[in-house]
């Protein structure tokens, strides 16, 4: 079975300053793997996903993800936010053999950017 | 295009009362998903519809919960009896067939927030 681990449920930041969203995942065969974004009253949005291919993955509005195989991880970075990057930050994973592509959730990081 | 939309955006009910929830998926996707996120929790999967055939239900907690999904296009699920625990936000997505654009992308509804009380 699949789990998902998002290491921080807020992170703090200033406006302008990078940030990074920790996400690890346990699984045993090959996964697929998102973030996606949820700004208040909204659904989920996309961000970024990785099928196969560069481990480095760049999505909209400027962020970007590492797929690290070994240590299990695909972190969200930024290297400088806005304040309309306030919202919370969901990482998911998915198996390629699963026809129905079910996605499993981490906990989500709620992201606040302050002035 | 019009996104997945979903109805009613909040819903408060007593113990032991039915609702049921409405979505409806973005045109011509044949994949339909509906996840939970129980308050402090991660957001879960309850079941997976292709058209209109139910392709997994392993997530659905319990016999109170119904989907369906009639023709094939907009869905709904009814709680009945509620109970307290069934509390939370329930999301609507869905996805394009393999073999479309982006089968891998689900698109979500903004969920609807069920409080049971």
């Amino acid at each position: 079975a699949q789990s998902v681990t998002q290491l921080d449920s807020q992170v703090p930041v200033f406006e302008e300053a990078p940030v990074e969203l920790r996400c690890n995942y346990s699984s045993s065969v090959s996964v697929y793997l998102f973030w996606y974004v949820q700004y208040p009253n909204q659904g989920l949005q996309l961000l970024l996903k990785y099928l196969s291919g560069s481990t480095l993955v760049k999505g909209i509005n400027g962020f970007e993800a590492e797929f690290n195989k070994s240590q299990t991880s695909f972190h969200l970075r930024k290297p400088s936010v806005h304040i309309s990057d306030t919202a919370e930050y969901f990482c998911a994973v998915s198996d390629p053999g699963d026809a129905g592509n079910m996605l499993t959730f981490g906990g989500g990081t709620r992201l606040m950017v302050k002035p | 295009e019009a996104g997945v939309t979903q109805f009613p955006s909040h819903s408060v009910i007593e113990k032991g009362q039915t609702v049921t929830l409405r979505c409806d998926p973005i045109s011509g996707h044949d994949n339909l998903y509906w996840y939970r996120r129980v308050m402090g929790k991660e957001i879960k999967f309850l079941l997976h519809f292709v058209k209109e055939s139910k392709q997994d239900e392993s997530g659905m907690p319990n016999n109170r919960f119904l989907a369906e999904r009639t023709g094939g296009t907009y869905s709904t699920l009814k709680v009945q009896p509620a109970e307290l625990e069934d509390s939370g936000v329930y999301f609507c997505a869905s996805s394009q067939a393999p073999g479309g654009h982006n089968p891998y992308e689900q698109y979500f509804g903004p969920g609807t927030r069920l409080t049971v009380t």
